[in-house]
């Protein structure tokens, strides 16, 4: 079956990164692009980007440019996203999701705790 | 960048009732629309793409519909666990906007 776990919860301080994992295992990583989605305590869906699974082409969201990167790794079916310049305003629920159009299937979210 | 407007907010209903979600795109974007469904405490899950493709195993009471610039949600009949927030999301371009999002009660 389609999976896509990701990496454990962090607590970072003002100013540092996070990189957040997401394996997958179940389909073709190459036939898909991983969306990147995260949400504020309380708050809404926020979409941070996307990357292909097959050339490594990507799209930020504007609010992030300069911030964040996302990377694949196609030997191990693995994006990876890291956001750097944390401040408290980073706070979040991610989550990667199968999909550059919709998301069909979805991770089960990393806590990233941005607190002094 | 094309701003995604969902109505409402917020909406309370009785089960049984039929309950329709409207999501209105600033320009047109033919039928590049999903609509999610995230329980408290849960991961999103796909219920609709292309604006009205029912995405499989989803109950048959949740319909899309819509292009252009306004869609639809409708639950035909509203069950007691379809107490949600419901999101629609633009996908064809970027950025690949949400809607603030409909929470549904009963």
């Amino acid at each position: 079956q389609i999976q896509l776990v990701q990496s454990g919860a962090e607590v970072k301080k003002p100013g540092a990164s996070v990189k957040v994992s997401c394996k997958t295992s179940g389909y073709t990583f190459s036939n898909y692009g991983i969306t990147w989605v995260r949400q504020a305590p309380g708050q809404g869906l926020e979409w941070m980007g996307w990357i292909s699974g097959n050339n490594g082409n990507r799209n930020y969201a504007q609010k992030l440019q300069g911030r964040v990167t996302m990377t694949t790794d196609t030997s191990t079916s693995t994006a990876y996203m890291e956001l750097r310049s944390l401040t408290s305003d980073d706070t979040a629920v991610y989550y990667c999701a199968r999909g550059g159009g919709y998301a069909d299937y979805w991770g089960q979210g990393a806590l990233v705790t941005v607190s002094s | 960048d094309i701003q995604m407007t969902q109505s409402p907010s917020s909406l309370s209903a009785s089960v049984g009732d039929r309950v329709t979600i409207t999501c209105r795109a600033s320009q047109g974007i033919s039928n590049y629309l999903a609509w999610y469904q995230q329980k408290p405490g849960k991961v999103p899950k796909l219920l609709i793409y292309t604006a009205s493709t029912l995405q499989s195993g989803v109950p048959s009471r949740f319909s899309g519909s819509g292009s252009g610039t306004d869609f639809t949600l409708t639950i035909s009949s509203l069950q007691p666990e379809d107490v949600a927030t419901y999101y629609c999301q633009k996908y064809n371009s970027v950025p690949k906007t949400f809607g603030q999002g409909t929470k549904v009660e009963i």
